[in-house]
């Protein structure tokens, strides 16, 4: 079965650093999908970031950035210039390609200090 | 575009007594999920459906829950009888059927979610 893990609880980055939230994952699957989700404290979960697996290169939104390193099942969120507003809960999510549930990991808290 | 909307956003009821959650995805969104999520942990899926057939419903207890999606639209999340273990937030998402390398078809849009208190 497939798991997601996110081995930092609760992490915390001054603003304007560069914070990275790990992920690892296992799967025997060679096609799918890896999504970070963002959930700011009481407000609606929205997607930061997707990347399909069979892409090797990392995916890149603005101040988001992965690490997707495929042989190690790692993929990693890195937020560059952090802003107050990215305080929130940050879930890793997995995807097969042919098979439509979503695994979420347990999240990592991410707070941005002024 | 309208949200995935739910309904009510909060819910406080005793022990034993039943609940009833709404939810209405994004138009044309044909797979919709029910997730339960502890606070402080992430989401888990309950039960999934593809338009009217719940296609996943192996996380789902049976034995007090129960929903439905007529019409393969809104769908309702009922708990009956409720239990202290129950309160969480229910979460609502959907997204465009398809799998493959179909740009988009694999995003799930969220609801608000329905946090739920039984005492």
């Amino acid at each position: 079965a497939q798991t997601v893990t996110q081995s930092q609880p609760e992490m915390s980055v001054q603003e304007a650093e560069t914070v990275t939230l790990s992920c690892t994952y296992d799967t025997s699957e060679s096609n799918y999908y890896l999504f970070w989700y963002k959930q700011p404290p009481s407000r609606q979960m929205i997607l930061v970031i997707r990347q399909e697996a069979y892409k090797q290169q990392n995916a890149t939104e603005n101040r988001f950035s992965v690490n997707f390193q495929k042989a190690a099942k790692s993929f990693s969120l890195k937020i560059s210039d952090s802003q107050l507003g990215d305080t929130a809960m940050y879930f890793c999510a997995f995807r097969e390609t042919s098979y439509d549930k979503v695994i979420f990991g347990p999240g990592t808290s991410l707070s941005v200090i002024p | 575009e309208a949200g995935v909307v739910q309904s009510p956003r909060y819910k406080i009821i005793e022990k034993k007594q039943p609940v009833a959650f709404w939810c209405n995805p994004i138009s044309g969104h044909n797979t919709l999920y029910w997730y339960r999520q502890n606070l402080g942990q992430g989401p888990e899926l309950l039960i999934r459906y593809e338009n009217e057939e719940a296609v996943d419903d192996s996380q789902l207890p049976k034995d007090r829950f129960s929903a439905e999606r007529l019409k393969g639209v809104d769908s309702t999340l009922k708990i009956q009888p409720a239990e202290l273990g129950d309160s969480a937030v229910y979460l609502c998402a959907s997204s465009p059927t398809g799998t493959g390398r179909i740009s988009g078809a694999n995003v799930l849009t969220f609801g608000a979610g329905s946090r739920l208190t039984v005492l």
